[in-house]
């Protein structure tokens, strides 16, 4: 049983407008939300994170944004840019030692 | 500051021969991890150090599978007797566990692809 779900496996997206990625959760123990980037042939880069005390975390074009009731986390670029063509993993941690665990993934394409 | 190097970046081998990965994490942290991720799936955990104590292994770690951390700094990931259902993109990452134990994201290398044949 998957308990971090992406659910769009792809995403189209105009140049310019918003990218809205959406990301959910089962275990309510989880207080750490992260965000990474993966290009082809390359490993997963980090992005962004969130702590479960918080509802909204912005750095530069990218924000998340945590509904903890919900047990739904999101990710949006704003605006978005043809480099930003990537597989999206949103990730949560149960504790702050060690493994992450990640969605499937989702395929962002930014449109010319 | 090189990042995470996990070396070779491809290995193509027959089943049932050893194979070994080499990951050398950021140099100043004292946590590596190592995950493996299947086509269309995100990475899944495998086992993790600090420095170099094995604190945790995932059930996905069979016996065949062992890894070491010997100095507390690279790592080694073997799998003996290679099936086909090994093939996998391997993938190593590392951290710093900040004062009391305050999270610090995971740097990952570029992964080793295997491939079983």
């Amino acid at each position: 049983d998957q308990q971090v779900k992406q659910n769009s496996p792809s995403l189209s997206v105009q140049e310019g407008r918003i990218s809205i990625l959406n990301c959910d959760y089962t275990n309510s123990m989880f207080d750490y939300f992260l965000w990474y980037k993966k290009y082809p042939a390359e490993g997963p880069t980090f992005l962004i994170s969130i702590s479960s005390i918080k509802d909204k975390n912005e750095d530069g074009r990218f924000t998340v944004f945590l509904n903890k009731s919900a047990k739904h986390l999101s990710l949006h670029i704003v605006p978005s840019q043809p480099g930003d063509s990537a597989v999206y993993f949103c990730a949560a941690n149960p504790d702050s030692n060690y493994q992450l665990i990640w969605g499937a993934g989702t395929k962002l394409i930014i449109k010319p | 500051d090189t990042g995470v190097s996990q070396d070779p970046r491809h290995k193509i081998t027959k089943r049932g021969q050893n194979v070994t990965f080499r990951c050398d994490p950021i140099s100043e942290h004292n946590r590596l991890y190592w995950y493996r991720q299947t086509l269309g799936q995100g990475p899944e955990f495998l086992t993790y150090f600090q420095n170099e104590a094995q604190l945790e292994k995932s059930r996905l770690l069979s016996d065949r599978f062992s890894a070491e951390r010997p100095k507390g700094s690279f790592s080694t990931l073997e799998i003996q007797r290679t099936e086909q259902g090994d093939s996998a993109m391997y993938l190593c990452a590392s951290s710093l566990r900040g004062r009391g134990g305050a999270y610090n994201e995971q740097f990952f290398g570029p992964g080793t692809r295997l491939t079983v044949l």
